[in-house]
């Protein structure tokens, strides 16, 4: 099994709610990552998961939560976002953090729309 | 810091062709080089990886070559198919440790049957 799996595959929300988003791999990596991308534009890394622990956090906001509960499952918990939000989240993972030619297996990700 | 650029933007050819994608990068001290598609609205896949100590990479119809000294890559793709529209991103590890991935923005190719 060499897949990232994402879902939902698609979100609408409003800038009220809360929602997760969900990615679960079974390759034995221990490094996860979450990424955002605007159309057009390339990945943005939000957060590493190494071992479990939150090894980076690239100054996102606070409205993104995300929790890495056991070493195959990663999620990113919204809470009060804004239109400006809107963009397709991507998980990948790797088999560590840090290793010099790790290769990063990437999900399909989410596209979120929040109104 | 570390730049990536990628030209050139967008790429338009017909079927048969072999092309060539461009990528440079402003730091030679890397750990390695990746190649990545993208069809729209999905996720990434790794074509390529090429390590700092390499020349060259080959998979199928496509062949990366990197120059560290003078920052730069390509990603040759032989006989081309419309299958092979897509964006293809180019990224960097850089040679501090723990650091992410650096991106460029993407060839939007287009492969016309």
């Amino acid at each position: 099994d060499t897949e990232v799996t994402q879902t939902p595959k698609h979100l609408v929300m409003g800038m009220t709610n809360k929602k997760s988003l969900k990615c679960e791999q079974h390759m034995g990596h221990r490094a996860m990552y979450w990424y955002k991308q605007k159309a057009k534009k390339p990945p943005e890394l939000m957060f590493v998961y190494s071992y479990e622990k939150l090894s980076i956090n690239e100054s996102v906001p606070s409205r993104f939560s995300p929790e890495c509960p056991n070493s195959s499952l990663l999620n990113l918990h919204l809470h009060a976002l804004q239109p400006e939000d809107s963009a397709l989240y991507l998980c990948a993972s790797s088999q560590r953090w840090g290793r010099a030619n790790e290769k990063l297996f990437f999900g399909s990700g989410t596209q979120l729309s929040v109104l | 810091k570390q730049e990536v650029t990628q030209i050139p933007a967008a790429l338009s050819v017909p079927e048969g062709e072999n092309l060539v994608l461009n990528c440079s990068f402003t730091d030679s001290a890397i750990y390695n080089l990746q190649w990545f598609r993208q069809d729209p609205g999905k996720g990434l896949t790794s074509l390529l990886l090429i390590q700092s100590s390499q020349r060259e990479q080959t998979s199928g119809r496509l062949n990366a070559s990197l120059d560290k000294s003078s920052g730069r890559s390509t990603l040759y793709i032989a006989a081309s198919q419309p299958g092979d529209s897509a964006t293809y991103l180019c990224a960097v590890r850089p040679w501090e440790g723990n650091t992410p991935l650096v991106f460029g923005k993407g060839t939007r190719l287009s492969v016309i049957a």
